[in-house]
């Protein structure tokens, strides 16, 4: 089993639609969680942290629960801007131990 | 603004070769990390520092050496390059502290022929 597996891709999903992903992970000892994009050809980037209570920015929602050992995000109201790849990012003790899921792929269309 | 620069965008390199990866951070971060990204494996990381000289294997260091002499400089040695080696490489840096975020240069596509 993968430490962080998320759902196979893609999503094609038209401009306005809402889109969520999700991700799971197998170390219960893990301590910090985000979501990176990475657009085509080009390095990822954080978009958000994930948190406990849940977090959002603006049409990004980020969930996690603990229990589960699972994590999403929820994008509302898609743009073609959003087409990319989204990663899901898993930290264990002190930072180092950072594991990548393979990523979700996410294509917009008009 | 974090920026991590590497040396090379593209790189073609013959079987054998020595080949040596660049990555430079101006943001006076303590750790450093290299990775490999595969279509459909994702990034796997192949060794990180955490300090000048220190360093960690990852986990598929094989094949591969690092050295960290400067804190803002992180290389990576392919000892004896080989076809297995092609893919695309991504340095990142990171603050030690509480937020984790990894900050990646524009990584390197190496094709070994």
């Amino acid at each position: 089993r993968k430490e962080v597996e998320q759902d196979p891709g893609p999503f094609n999903v038209p401009e306005g639609a809402t889109v969520a992903f999700n991700c799971t992970y197998s170390n219960s000892a893990s301590q910090s969680f985000f979501w990176y994009r990475q657009d085509c050809r080009k390095e990822p980037k954080l978009l958000m942290s994930v948190y406990s209570s849940g977090n959002e920015d603006g049409r990004f929602t980020a969930q996690l629960n603990r229990a589960s050992q699972y994590i999403s995000l929820l994008i509302r109201d898609s743009k073609l801007s959003d087409s990319a790849t989204y990663l899901c990012v898993v930290n264990g003790d002190g930072g180092f131990k950072t594991i990548f899921g393979a990523g979700t792929r996410l294509f917009v269309k008009a | 603004d974090v920026k991590v620069t590497q040396s090379s965008r593209y790189l073609v390199k013959r079987t054998g070769e020595k080949v040596f990866l660049e990555c430079v951070q101006d943001m006076d971060h303590e750790n450093m990390f290299w990775y490999r990204q595969d279509p459909g494996l994702g990034l796997r990381l192949i060794y990180f520092s955490y300090d000048v000289k220190m360093k960690e294997k990852g986990d598929i260091p094989e094949g591969y050496s690092v050295s960290r002499e400067k804190k803002e400089r992180f290389s990576l040695i392919l000892e004896s390059a080989s076809t297995n080696q092609t893919s695309m490489y991504l340095c990142a840096s990171q603050d030690r502290g509480l937020a984790y975020e990894q900050y990646f240069g524009p990584g390197t596509r190496l094709t070994v022929t």
